[in-house]
């Protein structure tokens, strides 16, 4: 069972340098979420999206791009990087129902020198 | 705005010891607080999920409880498969779908 699959891993950048970040699940779940997480700081919510072709701002969305083409794919850009987005992602997937549970990937460990 | 707080930020157990972590909360109204567990290099798991004061959810040595301003996750008799960081998060009524983390309890149980 896949569930939530996130791709790549690992990534390092440049400073200015773009790129994306791919999430993608396998349990037909309408809502999906990007968040980041950083030491003592909990995980905050980026970008999220109610279904296909529909993204809505988070938390912290600034410097940062979604993209929901498909209801199973949900992309997170970096347009021009900065150091201040070293950190690891985590893409989550929940039911239709807002208060159900999220179902999270294992996260892309992102360094940005 | 939602917050959460949780204590301590890092426990030390001997396996068998049996604690307590606590949630603190404060959210505008409560459809649920949710309870996760998460091991080093890998995303958040789902434990549990509480919707209202007086509600108790159980799994293996895990048992979590709910009042109107906190939530507590009880260790009984942990053994070193549950040393793990343990994250809480609420979903206010005011919030759509969006939790609100703690910054999560570092446990360690050493045998």
């Amino acid at each position: 069972n896949a569930g939530v699959t996130q791709t790549p891993k690992f990534r390092v950048l440049k400073t200015g340098q773009s790129m994306t970040l791919l999430c993608a699940q396998d349990m037909n779940h309408e809502y999906m979420y990007w968040y980041r997480q950083d030491p003592g700081m909990g995980l905050r919510l980026i970008h999220y999206s109610v279904g296909e072709g529909t993204t809505a701002k988070g938390e912290v969305p600034d410097g940062y791009n979604v993209s929901r083409l498909k209801k199973q794919n949900f992309l997170l850009g970096l347009e021009s990087a900065a150091p201040s987005q070293t950190s690891v992602y985590f893409c989550a997937s929940s039911r239709v129902a807002s208060n159900q549970p999220q179902h999270f990937g294992d996260g892309t460990r992102l360094s940005i020198l | 705005e939602d917050q959460v707080t949780q204590s301590p930020e890092a426990l030390r157990l001997q396996e068998g010891e049996s604690s307590s972590l606590n949630c603190s909360y404060t959210v505008s109204g409560l459809r649920g607080l949710f309870w996760y567990r998460q091991d080093p290099g890998k995303g958040p798991e789902f434990l549990f999920t509480l919707y209202s004061a007086g509600e108790e959810k159980e799994k293996e040595r895990l048992k979590a409880t709910l009042t109107k301003k906190e939530s507590f996750l009880h260790i009984t008799a942990p053994k070193p498969e549950d040393s793990a960081t343990y994250l809480c998060a609420v979903l206010g009524t005011d919030s759509w779908g969006k939790l609100q983390f703690g910054a999560g309890t570092q446990v360690v149980v050493t045998p």
